[in-house]
């Protein structure tokens, strides 16, 4: 069955520094990926998406991710971060039949 | 800009009452959802509909029903609520996944008492 892990429930960064946060999926063909980024008390936003060809794509915000196939992962990056980038981070993969499954989320806040 | 609009932000009600949730698009997508979000739990997908007047369940679809009688609008129906049902509700639309990604709406907070 599909499934997207995402291990870190809460991840703490200074601002200014670099941030990954972790996506691994189960999905027995070529997935779609996405990162969506939720701020307090609204709906989901994407950042980026993954369908097919270069394997690092870049989003909104200054934000990157890589497909690793060998390692069934897509995590996001970010070199430098801001306040402003406090918020739940959701991955998502879709199928070929209009299913998107997501993990549980990895809440992200930023120090000061 | 493209649009999914849910028509009510903030709702509270009294076990028992029945519930409407309303999602519009305006991006003349086929494919509707309706999600629930729970802190440590992700989204889970309660309905989908792929056409009008078409519906699949999702994983949870159990006291919720789902109405698309036009292509644009999803409504989402809690016959009688329960307490558990207290939670983020949020819609969102595709034309499909194989060229486009979800598109939400800002959620319905519902809260039953």
């Amino acid at each position: 069955a599909q499934s997207v892990t995402q291990p870190d429930i809460h991840i703490t960064v200074s601002e200014g520094a670099s941030l990954e946060l972790r996506c691994n999926y189960s999905y027995g063909a070529t997935p779609y990926l996405f990162w969506y980024v939720q701020s307090p008390g609204q709906g989901l936003q994407l950042l980026l998406k993954y369908f097919s060809g270069d394997t690092l794509v870049q989003g909104i915000k200054g934000f990157e991710a890589e497909f690793k196939r060998s390692q069934s992962s897509f995590n996001l990056r970010k070199p430098s971060v801001h306040w402003s980038d406090a918020a739940e981070y959701f991955c998502a993969v879709g199928d070929n039949f209009n299913k998107f499954y997501f993990g549980s989320g990895t809440k992200l806040n930023v120090k000061p | 800009d493209v649009k999914v609009t849910q028509s009510s932000r903030y709702l509270v009600k009294r076990t028992g009452e029945k519930v409407f949730l309303e999602c519009v698009q305006d991006m003349d997508h086929e494919n509707m959802f309706w999600y629930r979000q729970d802190p440590g739990l992700g989204l889970r997908l309660i309905y989908f509909s792929y056409d009008v007047k078409m519906k699949e369940k999702g994983d949870i679809p159990e006291g919720y029903s789902v109405s698309r009688e036009k292509k644009e609008r999803f409504s989402l129906i809690l016959e009688s609520a329960s307490t558990n049902q207290t939670s983020m509700y949020l819609c969102a639309s595709v034309r499909s996944s194989a060229t486009g990604e979800l598109f939400f709406g800002e959620g319905s907070r519902l809260t039953v008492l």
